[in-house]
């Protein structure tokens, strides 16, 4: 049973330059959260998306925008990168949006992002 | 604004002995608790949570405690073994959605 998978693990991209994260969920999963991780802090919620669409959001700017696909993978894209978006970009899924008791949310190893 | 704290950056126990981390949320919209462990290059791993209708949840060696009152839990792993040196995260949501507030995370080391 594959559990979630992202890509790329590591990059690095210049500060003003567009990068897109991809991420794809535990099988039978169909919602699909974002979170930043900088180093020494916790992962901080970015948004979720269920069935296509953006249903929350967290305190992010629109640089960052993110995608549902029909098979419930999901992208992450952020634009103009500043060198402060450096962190570690993880995604989590679970079977349902509504935070009920016991949807656990699993998370994937994230993706490394690097800005210089 | 940080809505779940852990103020112990770190702790450092001996194999055998009790360790007890804790953490202090603000929000009082949540009402469901989990902790995850992070190793090093891995996403975080969901170990044990508790709803806020009980106060005290078990899973094998690793217990976690809800005070609502006070807006603070804690979870004990007894007997720490080696193995669960990792950073731990407390984390909070509220029941009707998966915006889930993470604290800093307590990296936990167990000595031999």
């Amino acid at each position: 049973d594959a559990g979630v998978t992202q890509s790329p693990t590591h990059l690095i991209k210049t500060r003003g330059q567009q990068v897109t994260l991809r991420c794809s969920p535990k099988s039978g999963h169909d919602t699909v959260s974002w979170y930043q991780q900088a180093l020494g802090q916790g992962p901080q919620f970015i948004f979720q998306y269920y069935e296509e669409e953006e249903r929350q959001r967290g305190n992010f700017p629109d640089r960052f925008s993110g995608h549902q696909f029909p098979n419930y993978s999901s992208e992450l894209n952020v634009n103009a990168l500043l060198l402060g978006d450096s962190a570690l970009y993880l995604c989590a899924s679970s079977y349902s949006p509504t935070g009920a008791t016991g949807n656990t949310i699993y998370f994937g190893e994230g993706s490394w992002l690097t800005v210089v | 604004d940080q809505q779940v704290k852990q103020n112990s950056p770190s702790l450092s126990v001996q194999e055998g002995r009790i360790s007890i981390l804790n953490c202090d949320y603000t929000n009082s919209m949540f009402d469901y608790f989990l902790w995850y462990k992070k190793y090093p290059a891995e996403g975080p791993t969901f170990l044990i949570s508790i709803s806020s209708i009980k106060d005290k949840n078990e899973d094998g060696r690793f217990t976690v405690f809800l005070n609502k009152s006070a807006k603070h839990l804690s979870l004990h792993i007894v007997p720490s073994q080696p193995g669960d040196s990792a950073v731990y995260f407390c984390a909070a949501r509220p029941s009707n959605n998966n915006d889930m507030r993470f604290g800093a995370g307590t990296r936990l080391t167990v000595k031999p």
